[in-house]
């Protein structure tokens, strides 16, 4: 079975730094695209971009691109999402997800998703 | 940047009643490259609808998907009580963002 667990909501002041992480299994990591989603709180699905687990290739959103940094670590079939200087505006339900297609294939849905991290920005 | 306009933003139904989700592209997008989720309060997303009418897995036959080009349709054909969710559709064909439009509510009349 595939899953994707993802790590416990976090409260952070504005300015500090924040990694949270999206550990897979039940399939080859390496293999599949790993996407990830912003919902902030009572709004719809913002595409951050995605990574490729076999040679950490990202393509990012422009809206994300230079805010966040998408990572992953192969030795225990993770990826990570990080931000080294949080804004209130970063609010908001983080959500990987991995996508349906084997290979370097991108355009693909997404098939499987964490249960999504919860990320509160407030001084 | 594919923008996505979805229609109604929400839809009032009763259980049983058939449901129809529009999903309109800024441009053209290739049907093989549509989806649809569901989600639920509280819930990750879940794929419905890939490739535009093609079910994932464990989706019941009552979801069906359709269109080409800018117009894309979800239809329930019998709402369920567990139906009664948020829907997006989503384009997965051009970056460099997979955009998803802005949902569509379908709630208890």
């Amino acid at each position: 079975e595939v899953q994707l667990v993802q790590s416990g909501a976090e409260v952070k002041e504005p300015g500090e730094s924040l990694k949270i992480s999206c550990k897979t299994s039940g399939y080859t990591f390496n293999t599949y695209w790993i996407a990830w989603v912003r919902q902030k709180p009572g709004r719809g699905l913002e595409w951050m971009g995605i990574v490729h687990p076999g040679d950490s290739d990202t393509k990012y959103s422009p809206s994300f691109e230079g805010h966040v940094t998408f990572s992953v670590d192969r030795s225990i079939s993770a990826a990570f999402l990080q931000w080294s200087s949080l804004e209130a505006s970063d609010t908001a339900t983080y959500f990987c997800a991995k996508l349906r297609a084997m290979g370097r294939i991108a355009a693909a849905p997404l098939d499987n998703w964490g249960q999504g991290t919860l990320v509160t920005v407030s001084s | 940047e594919i923008v996505l306009t979805q229609s109604p933003g929400t839809l009032s139904l009763s259980p049983g009643e058939r449901a129809t989700l529009s999903c309109r592209a800024s441009q053209s997008v290739s049907a093989t490259y549509l989806a649809w989720y569901q989600q639920k309060p509280g819930q990750a997303p879940r794929l419905l609808i890939y490739g535009a009418s093609n079910r994932a897995t464990g989706i019941p036959d009552r979801f069906s998907g359709s269109g080409a080009g800018t117009d894309f349709t979800l239809t329930i054909s019998r709402l369920e009580p567990e139906d009664f969710a948020m829907y997006y559709c989503q384009q997965y064909g051009s970056l460099p963002a997979f955009t998803f439009g802005q949902g569509t509510k379908v709630e208890i009349k």
